[in-house]
C-alpha cells in the first residue's frame, strides 16, 4: 500500500462547477498537509497548509482534513479556467527529519469557459 | 516571499556530457532538495542536503551527485548525463521545524539527446 495515494484524473468541469480534490494516506503519524497547485511546466506553488483535523478556508480554496478516515480533501468553488493546473497534496509527520514530506501523484484539473 | 531559483528553465544536452544545474534560495532554509518529476510517476527525490555539505541519497541517487559548499545553494550533478535523465528537475527547499514545507523552484526541463 502507498503511503499517499490521489486519484490523478483528469478531472473536467465547466467554468463555476465546484470541484473536490481527494487524497488517501496510511500513515497515522501524518499530522500536517498541504496542497500544492501546479500549472504547466512550471515548479509547484504551496496553495493551502493544514495542521490536525479540521477545515481550512482561503477565498475560494476549502481544505479539509478528516484524521479519522485518513482523507484529505481540497474544494474549489466557483471554478475558474486559471484553475486549470495539476493538484499536488502532501503530507508529514512533523519529526524534522527534513524529508518527511510525501507528496501525492497529483491530479490534473481543466476547467472549461 | 520564499524564492528558490535554478539556473536554467530549458536545457538540451548530449548523451555522455557532464551537467550541472544549480540552485539557489533567499530564505536561510537549512533544508534543500533536488526531485524529478515524469508523468504518471509523479516526484521522485534524488538527493537532498540538511545542511553545508551534508548529503543525503534520496529515492534515486544512481547516476546523480550533489553539491553544497554555501547553505544557500544546492548544486545537482549528471556525472555522464542518459537520454533516461530526460526529465523535469525541480529543486525546493524548507527550514527546519515542524511542518516540513518545502517551496519549489520554478524547475529546469532537461532533455538528453
Amino acid at each position: 500500500q502507498k503511503e499517499v495515494e490521489q486519484d490523478p484524473g483528469p478531472l473536467s468541469v465547466p467554468e463555476g462547477a465546484i470541484v473536490s480534490l481527494n487524497c488517501t494516506y496510511s500513515n497515522s503519524a501524518f499530522q500536517y498537509f498541504m496542497w500544492y497547485r501546479q500549472y504547466s511546466r512550471k515548479g509547484p506553488e504551496l496553495l493551502m497548509y493544514t495542521y490536525s483535523s479540521g477545515n481550512k478556508e482561503d477565498g475560494r480554496f476549502t481544505a479539509q482534513v478528516d484524521k479519522s478516515s485518513k482523507y484529505i480533501s481540497l474544494f474549489i468553488r466557483d471554478s475558474q479556467p486559471s484553475d486549470s493546473a495539476t493538484y499536488l497534496c502532501a503530507m508529514s509527520a512533523g519529526n524534522q527529519a527534513g524529508t518527511a514530506l510525501i507528496f501525492g501523484k497529483g491530479t490534473t484539473l481543466s476547467v472549461s469557459s | 516571499d520564499v524564492k528558490v531559483t535554478q539556473s536554467s528553465r530549458y536545457l538540451v544536452k548530449r548523451t555522455g556530457e557532464k551537467v550541472f544545474l544549480e540552485c539557489v534560495q533567499d530564505m536561510d532554509h537549512e533544508n534543500m532538495f533536488w526531485y524529478r518529476q515524469d508523468p504518471g510517476l509523479g516526484l521522485r527525490l534524488i538527493y537532498f542536503s540538511y545542511d553545508v555539505k551534508m548529503k543525503e541519497k534520496g529515492d534515486i541517487p544512481e547516476g546523480y551527485s550533489v553539491s553544497r559548499e554555501k547553505k544557500e545553494r544546492f548544486s545537482l550533478i549528471l556525472e555522464s548525463a542518459s537520454t533516461n535523465q530526460t526529465s523535469m528537475y525541480l529543486c525546493a527547499s524548507s527550514r527546519v521545524g515542524t511542518s516540513d514545507t518545502q517551496y519549489f523552484g520554478p524547475g529546469t526541463r532537461l532533455t538528453v539527446l
